[in-house]
Parts: structure tokens; C-alpha cells; sequence
């Protein structure tokens, strides 16, 4: 079935370490996206990427990292600079263009990292 | 880059209440707006969205929202909730010049039986 898998779906870390979620689509999407989700703050955008090989920062990159070397991948980096990354962190995709069904965004089940 | 206001963070209603949550948003340029809706324990999920056309729009379950563009507002409504329709839901806007989609706080709803 066509979609998005994030894993791990839970995880843990010490301060100090970094950490990689990863985000797989087949959905055949231009555009990805990674949010965190915090309670009282909806959906807060860290990174989106538009086009393999390309991104751009959102409102709260700082302390995150990410790339696009594939069209259906777009891992997201926790790195120890971020100041307070006990979240639940969302993946999406989109088609992009200008059409009916852009726009709209397929998310996966979240990936909760929590650190001790 | 555009942000988004939601007016209220929880609203509690009775069933068959009337529903409407605001929605404000500012960008200059052309957007497509949405709401979204997450169930407990679910994903999130599209409820309606606003390309162009009728400023009026119909989603799943009954809801509705209308797209005012004088006053940069998408709110959301629904005439009966049910106890069901008890959820946290988001309002998202997306530039058509980047593809850069924001969401507001969110605004959950309790809906009591």
C-alpha cells in the first residue's frame, strides 16, 4: 500500500547523542516535510525539501539537520545542539505544483524520542 | 513566511451543539488552505480544503468552512457534533510560491455525550 513510514516509532537517547529518524514515502511525492508536534504548539515546521537534493530551513531548524539524496527519503537528524528534542516528531509529503491535489499532506504515524 | 492563528486552544461542547473554530491567517499572496483533524490515537487526517472556486467548502463528516478572504479567515463549522467529532483539529496554510505549509496551534475539542 502506498504511504509513509517513519521509524523508529520510539526512542530513547542520553543527552548529548545524536540521533537519525528516518522517513520513507512511495507515494511518488515531489515535496517532504518534518514537523514536531508539542503539546499546546500544534505542528512546528523544522525542515521541507521540495525536490531531491534540495531544502530549506522552517520556523525551528536550529539543532536539526536533514537530507534528500532520494526522492522517497528524507531522514531528520536530532543533533545533541538541540536544546530540548523530547518530542513526537511528525513526516509528511506532498505533491507540489499548482493542481487540485496539491498541497495536501499524507503523514506517517510520528515518530517520540525521548531524552533521558 | 505566513503564519496561522487558531482563536481558541479547547472548546467543550454538548452533542448537537453548533461548532465553529476560527482560523486567521497571514500571507499576502495566493494560498490553499486546510483543516485537518486528529482523532485520539490516530494520524492526521484531511477533514477539507480551499484551492479556488466557491468560498464555501464541504468536507467529511458533515463539517464545513468558509474561505473570507477580505478578512484572512478559514473557520471551520459544523451545525450537530457528535460525540464522535471529539479531536484535536489543525488549521494549515500553503504558499503557492514555495510549498511551505504551516499549521496553527490546534484546537481541541471535547464534545460530552
Amino acid at each position: 500500500d502506498g504511504g509513509i513510514t517513519q521509524s523508529p516509532k520510539y526512542l530513547f537517547r542520553k543527552e548529548g547523542q545524536n540521533v537519525t529518524l528516518s522517513c520513507e514515502q512511495n507515494l511518488n511525492h515531489d515535496a517532504m516535510y518534518w514537523y514536531r508536534q508539542d503539546p499546546g504548539q500544534g505542528l512546528r515546521l523544522i525542515y521541507y525539501s521540495q525536490i531531491v537534493n534540495d531544502f530549506q530551513k522552517g520556523d525551528i531548524a536550529e539543532g536539526y539537520s536533514v537530507s534528500r539524496e532520494k526522492k522517497e527519503s528524507f531522514p531528520l537528524t536530532v543533533t545533541s545542539a538541540q536544546k530540548n528534542p523530547t518530542a513526537f516528531y511528525l513526516c509528511a509529503s506532498s505533491r507540489t505544483g499548482q493542481g487540485a491535489d496539491t498541497g495536501e499532506l499524507f503523514f506517517g504515524e510520528g515518530s517520540r524520542l525521548t531524552v533521558l | 513566511a505566513q503564519s496561522v492563528s487558531q482563536h481558541n486552544h479547547h472548546v467543550i461542547l454538548s452533542e448537537a451543539a453548533s461548532l465553529e473554530l476560527g482560523c486567521n491567517y497571514s500571507y499576502g499572496g495566493t494560498v490553499n488552505l486546510f483543516w485537518y483533524v486528529q482523532y485520539p490515537g490516530q494520524h492526521l487526517q484531511l477533514l477539507l480544503k480551499y484551492f479556488s472556486g466557491d468560498p464555501l467548502v464541504k468536507g467529511i463528516k458533515g463539517f464545513e468552512a468558509e474561505f473570507i478572504k477580505s478578512k484572512f479567515s478559514f473557520n471551520l463549522r459544523k451545525p450537530s457534533v457528535q460525540w464522535s467529532d471529539t479531536a484535536e483539529y489543525f488549521c494549515a496554510v500553503i504558499s503557492y510560491n514555495n510549498n511551505d505549509m504551516r499549521f496553527g496551534a490546534g484546537t481541541r475539542l471535547t464534545v460530552k455525550p
